[in-house]
């Protein structure tokens, strides 16, 4: 089975500044997705930004982007000018190609984000 | 255009009894997937629904059953609740099939089992 790993349960941040989410997972295939979604303080989870393992670029959306790093199999999320509504629960999140055992989304434990005034 | 809706919002049962969750996805989609969240296991898939045919079932005992109907509308079964099934229920729709596709998370269904 795929696993995926966030190895710091809780991150904090100020207000404007930039931080990193860690994520590492465990694949044998060359071809797939990862995802950082996110959950806030009780509301609904959503999409923050999705990768395709076979594209080279780093997604971006607006101040989230992504350090993907296909051989360490690493994949970090970037906040830049961090804001107070983006502290919630991040999770990195797997799947595989469609058709094989691994396509579904296999989260990690998911990080908690506080951001500081 | 309204979101996924998930009820009841909180639940409480017994060992032993059985339960159903239910899902409206945003209109339009046609892909509904579930998901249980709890403190020890984290997210975990449990299946995926589109147009009334189950795609996708993650490792979950037979107990766990769903279905879809013609509206897209789901539901989620658990029979005979174990005091491990207490949980977070989440609910996800898509416009296609497949996890690929962006999900629209509902607010989820608090099951305590006591």
């Amino acid at each position: 089975a795929q696993t995926v790993t966030q190895s710091q349960p809780e991150m904090s941040v100020q207000e404007a500044e930039t931080v990193t989410l860690s994520c590492t997972y465990d694949t044998s295939e060359s071809d797939y997705y990862l995802f950082w979604y996110k959950q806030p303080p009780s509301r609904q989870m959503i999409l923050v930004i999705r990768q395709e393992a076979y594209k080279q670029q780093n997604a971006t959306e607006n101040r989230f982007s992504v350090n993907f790093q296909k051989a360490a199999k690493s994949f970090s999320l970037k906040i830049s000018d961090s804001q107070l509504g983006d502290a919630a629960m991040y999770f990195c999140a797997y799947t595989g190609p469609s058709g094989g055992s691994n396509y579904k989304l296999t989260f990690g434990k998911g990080t908690l984000l506080t951001v500081n005034p | 255009k309204a979101g996924v809706t998930q009820t009841p919002r909180y639940l409480i049962k017994t060992r032993g009894q059985q339960v159903t969750l239910s899902c409206s996805p945003i209109s339009g989609h046609r892909s509904v997937s579930w998901y249980q969240q709890t403190p020890g296991q984290g997210l975990q898939f449990l299946f995926e629904y589109f147009s009334e045919t189950q795609r996708n079932k993650g490792n979950f005992p037979g107990r766990f059953s769903g279905r879809q109907f013609s509206n897209s509308r789901s539901e989620m079964n658990v029979s005979t609740l174990e005091l491990g099934d207490s949980a977070l229920y989440l609910c996800a729709s898509s416009n296609q099939p497949g996890p690929y596709n962006e999900q629209f998370f509902g607010p989820g269904t608090r099951l305590t089992v006591l």
